[in-house]
């Protein structure tokens, strides 16, 4: 089966700018959790859907939003993009939001903001 | 607050001799312990969980709620171990988001 899949799969974008992004779960999955990996910083989440409500969030300012949609796919929104916010974002998604069986993760976006 | 902690970011060996990762961690209760692994140019994945006692690709974890530790441990690493493994924990005390280590880097060599 189809695997965690984000589009676009590269972004550029400039300051100020907003971008938005987007994950398909794997089929059967309503649970979906982005994360924000950077060099310097590793993997930190970002938030958690589980059927079109979100569940947690990170400690994130409020530039950065997400939301699901009845199918469980989830977008993520950044506005007012910062140069900070290049990172490589992940998404992943699971069975259920306890995540006992582990969660699968898509190949990323890159987002690249000059 | 939960927190993992990988005090090794980069752990070098020889192929054939074994290979230990060290994960520490602090949560306030029963917490559920992974180990992710990301090859070169390859999406991030799950190795192996704690709680079902598994053995992947050679590699198996310990779960010590003692000293709070999750170590990784392979008797014979191989050249195809090279890659990031990243610890990471999640519970319903932190609302069963995954936090992640730091990361450990290995390369084994030939």
């Amino acid at each position: 089966k189809a695997g965690v899949t984000q589009t676009p799969r590269y972004l550029i974008k400039t300051r100020g700018q907003q971008v938005t992004l987007s994950c398909s779960p794997i089929s059967g999955h309503r649970s979906v959790s982005w994360y924000q990996q950077t060099p310097g910083q590793g993997l930190q989440f970002l938030f958690e859907y589980f059927s079109e409500t979100q569940r947690n969030k990170g400690n994130f300012p409020g530039r950065f939003s997400g939301r699901q949609f009845s199918n469980s796919r989830s977008e993520m929104n950044v506005s007012t993009l910062e140069l900070g916010d290049s990172a490589l974002y992940l998404c992943a998604s699971s069975l259920e939001p306890k995540g006992a069986y582990g969660y699968t993760f898509g190949s990323g976006t890159r987002l690249t903001v000059v | 607050a939960q927190r993992v902690t990988q005090p090794e970011k980069l752990l070098s060996v020889f192929k054939g001799a074994p290979v230990e990762l060290k994960c520490n961690y602090s949560y306030s209760g029963s917490p559920e312990l992974f180990w992710y692994v990301q090859y070169s140019r390859q999406r991030l994945q799950l190795l192996l969980r704690h709680i079902s006692r598994e053995s992947i690709k050679g590699f198996t974890a310990d779960l010590n709620k003692g000293e709070t530790s999750f170590h990784l441990k392979k008797p014979f690493a191989q050249e195809e171990d090279s890659a990031m493994y990243y610890c990471a924990l999640s519970g319903k005390a932190a609302g069963n988001k995954l936090t992640f280590g730091g990361g450990t880097r290995v390369l084994v060599k030939p």
